[in-house]
């Protein structure tokens, strides 16, 4: 069984760039989380997507947006990149909203702002 | 609110020695628990959780956590860690289809 499949695994971009980022879920699930990791700030969560539906977002500015497709996979995008945003991006799938299964993350994807 | 409370930001300890990496949660009503490591430049993997039902939880790699409600902790143990075990735990608590993640604790092994 595949794993949480996210593409690229490595950015350069440059401040006022935007970016896209790809998750392809487990077969089968369809829940798809984002977060965004940093060394100062940890584990922050950036969204939620059930059924093509965001159900949570968390504290970012309307830069950050994500969508998700009817085969389950989802993209999230940066517009307007600024240094700060430079962090791994993890993507999470889950059966369905967390109620307990846990999810399983995907290797992330290391973007580095310039 | 809901929060997740990892005690130590980095432990070390030598190798086959025993290890507790300690988490606390807030929360008043029932939760999930789970535990999470990070291996350098990979995702999370899920290591346990707690649903329900008895309060000692074992998972992989000969882990395993111990739900204690009256003290509102989660705590990870292993008897002897390797080498292998250097890692980041992050604790997590779910509760009305919302995940909260601790700030994570490296485990850092000694030779």
């Amino acid at each position: 069984k595949a794993g949480v499949t996210q593409t690229p695994r490595y950015l350069i971009k440059t401040r006022g760039q935007q970016v896209t980022l790809s998750c392809s879920p487990i077969s089968g699930h369809r829940s798809v989380s984002w977060y965004q990791q940093t060394p100062g700030q940890g584990l922050q969560f950036l969204f939620e997507y059930f059924s093509e539906t965001q159900r949570n977002k968390g504290n970012f500015p309307g830069r950050f947006s994500g969508r998700q497709f009817s085969n389950s996979r989802s993209e999230m995008n940066v517009s307007t990149l600024e240094l700060g945003d430079s962090a791994l991006y993890l993507c999470a799938s889950s059966p369905g909203p967390e109620g307990g299964y846990g999810y399983t993350f995907g290797s992330g994807t290391r973007l580095t702002v310039v | 609110a809901q929060s997740v409370t990892q005690l130590d930001s980095q432990v070390p300890v030598f190798e086959e020695a025993p290890v507790e990496l300690r988490c606390n949660y807030s929360s008043s009503v029932s939760v999930y628990l789970f535990w999470y490591v990070q291996y350098p430049n990979q995702g999370l993997q899920l290591l346990l959780k707690y649903l329900s039902g008895s309060t000692l939880v074992k998972g992989i790699n000969g882990f395993e956590a111990e739900f204690n409600k009256s003290q509102t902790s989660f705590h990870l143990r292993k008897p002897s860690v390797h080498i292998s075990d250097t890692a980041e735990y992050f604790c997590a608590a779910s509760r009305d289809d919302k995940i909260i993640f601790g700030k994570g604790t490296r485990l850092h092994i000694l030779p």
